[in-house]
């Protein structure tokens, strides 16, 4: 069965640091994968996709993420963390017609 | 451009009491249509998904239920609601594309119900 595991529930990082958010995948086959980020009490928005071709993809707001197929990772990367970034981050796998979402990981920017 | 109208944002129903939750997007034909549930520290529960009018996959056994009455309307129900089905419900739509949706989803704003 498809799933997906965020392993850190909540990180907190100084402003100016940077950031690595972790996601493994379980897909049988090739993987679509996505990293969408949620401000609090809002919908969620697409930061960065993969489907296929170079495995560093770059996002929105200076993310990037980069797709392992031998470690069946898909992690979340800014090299220089703003407060605005707080917010909680899911990692998705795509699998017939639907995503399927991580447990999220909720990050704490500190000034 | 596409837009996506969740209402109502906010909901205190009591336990027992009916629920309807309405989804509208506009600007596109022929969305997959989703509902997600966020409770507290669960993340993104997928509820419900639609590929097409009268078309409703279920992903979790539970008292609630959806329908698509037109094809960029969606609506979540409940004929009796418990304390478990409070939480943060999203609705989302993505473009059908070929046999595997391997677009983004869309998202709306949520609607937050509370069951006392």
């Amino acid at each position: 069965a498809q799933s997906v595991t965020q392993p850190d529930i909540h990180i907190t990082v100084s402003e100016g640091a940077s950031l690595e958010l972790r996601c493994n995948y379980s897909y049988g086959a090739t993987p679509y994968l996505f990293w969408y980020v949620q401000s609090p009490g809002q919908g969620l928005q697409l930061l960065l996709k993969y489907f296929s071709g170079d495995t560093l993809v770059q996002g929105i707001k200076g993310f990037e993420a980069e797709f392992k197929r031998s470690q069946s990772s898909f992690n979340l990367r800014k090299p220089s963390v703003h407060w605005s970034d707080a917010a909680e981050y899911f990692c998705a796998v795509g699998a017939a017609d639907k995503l399927i979402f991580g447990t999220g990981t909720r990050l704490q920017v500190f000034p | 451009s596409q837009t996506i109208h969740q209402w109502p944002a906010t909901l205190v129903q009591p336990v027992g009491s009916p629920l309807s939750l309405e989804c509208t997007v506009e600007g596109t034909s022929n969305p997959n249509l989703y509902w997600y549930r966020q409770a507290a520290g669960r993340g993104l529960q997928l509820l419900f998904y639609s590929v097409g009018i009268g078309q409703i996959s279920s992903e979790v056994p539970q008292n609630l239920s959806a329908s698509r009455p037109q094809d960029r309307q969606f609506i979540l129900s409940s004929k009796k609601l418990l304390l478990s089905d409070s939480g943060f419900y999203l609705c989302a739509w993505s473009r059908r594309a070929g046999k595997r949706n391997t677009g983004e989803l869309f998202f709306g704003e949520g609607s937050r119900l509370t069951v006392l």
